[in-house]
C-alpha cells in the first residue's frame, strides 16, 4: 500500500519549457515534503522541501506547491535544462519532519530534450 | 553541500562471501540511515540509527546488520551474500531537529553472482 505515489513514470519536455512533476499522498499525517533528484548509479540529491504550513516554496528555477486538501504536491522547473534530466523522487515525513524515516514515491524520469 | 561518503561504489562478489559497505559523514549528524533501492522502485529503509550505540531495523526486512560505534561511521554488513541482495544501497544522514533533511551518499551498487 503506497502512501506516496508518483503516477507518471516518465516525462519528456523541451529545453526552456516548464517541467511539472506530480506527487500524491494518502497519509494526512505527513507534514513535511521533499523532492530529490537522482542520476543513475548516484545517490539522491536534495532539491527543495516544504512544510505543511506553507503552500509554496521557491528556490531558483524550482518551485514546490502543496495542496493539503487534495493531498497533492508538485515540483515546477522553469526553465527546464538538459542537465535536469534525471529521476525525481517525492518524499514525505511525519511529526514536524523529525520522524525516523522518509516515505518515498517510485520516482519520475524526467528527460529534457535540447 | 553534504559530506557523506560510501565505499565501495561498485562491488561484484560471489555467493556466500561476507561484505561490509562503508558509510561515513563529516557533518556530525546524529541520525544515519541505510536504504535499498532497485531500478524503477522507491527507496526502502532497512536500518537507521539515532546516535552512537543506537540501531533499529527499518520497514524493509533485511538480512544485513549495522553498527554505530562512532557518530561519523555507520557500516552495513552482509554475513553471507546472495544474488537476492543485488541492489543499490544508499546511506543518508540528518541533523536532529524539526523538518530534517536527509542527505545521501553516492551509493554502493552491489552485484552478487
Amino acid at each position: 500500500d503506497q502512501q506516496v505515489k508518483q503516477n507518471s513514470p516518465s516525462l519528456s519536455v523541451q529545453e526552456g519549457r516548464i517541467s511539472i512533476l506530480n506527487c500524491d499522498y494518502t497519509n494526512s499525517m505527513f507534514d513535511y515534503f521533499l523532492w530529490y533528484k537522482k542520476y543513475p548509479a548516484e545517490g539522491p540529491t536534495f532539491l527543495i522541501s516544504i512544510s505543511s504550513i506553507k503552500d509554496k516554496n521557491e528556490d531558483g528555477r524550482f518551485t514546490v506547491f502543496l495542496n493539503k486538501s487534495a493531498k497533492h504536491l508538485s515540483l515546477h522547473i522553469v526553465p527546464s535544462q538538459p542537465g535536469d534530466s534525471a529521476v525525481y523522487f517525492c518524499a514525505a515525513d511525519l511529526s514536524g519532519g523529525s520522524n525516523y524515516k522518509l516515505t518515498f514515491g517510485k520516482g519520475t524520469l524526467l528527460t529534457v530534450n535540447p | 553541500e553534504a559530506d557523506i561518503y560510501q565505499t565501495p561504489r561498485y562491488l561484484v562478489i560471489g555467493t556466500g562471501k561476507k561484505i561490509t559497505l562503508e558509510c561515513s559523514q563529516t557533518m556530525g549528524h546524529d541520525k544515519m540511515y541505510w536504504y535499498q533501492q532497485d531500478p524503477g522502485m522507491e527507496l526502502h529503509l532497512i536500518h537507521y540509527s539515532y546516535g552512537v550505540n543506537s540501531t533499529e531495523k527499518g520497514d524493509l526486512s533485511s538480512e544485513s546488520t549495522v553498527s554505530r560505534i562512532r557518530t561519523e561511521h555507520f557500516p552495513l554488513t552482509l554475513e553471507s551474500a546472495r544474488p537476492s541482495h543485488t541492489s543499490q544501497y544508499l546511506c543518508a544522514s540528518s541533523e536532529r531537529g524539526s523538518f530534517e533533511t536527509q542527505y545521501f551518499g553516492p551509493g554502493t551498487r552491489l552485484l552478487v553472482l
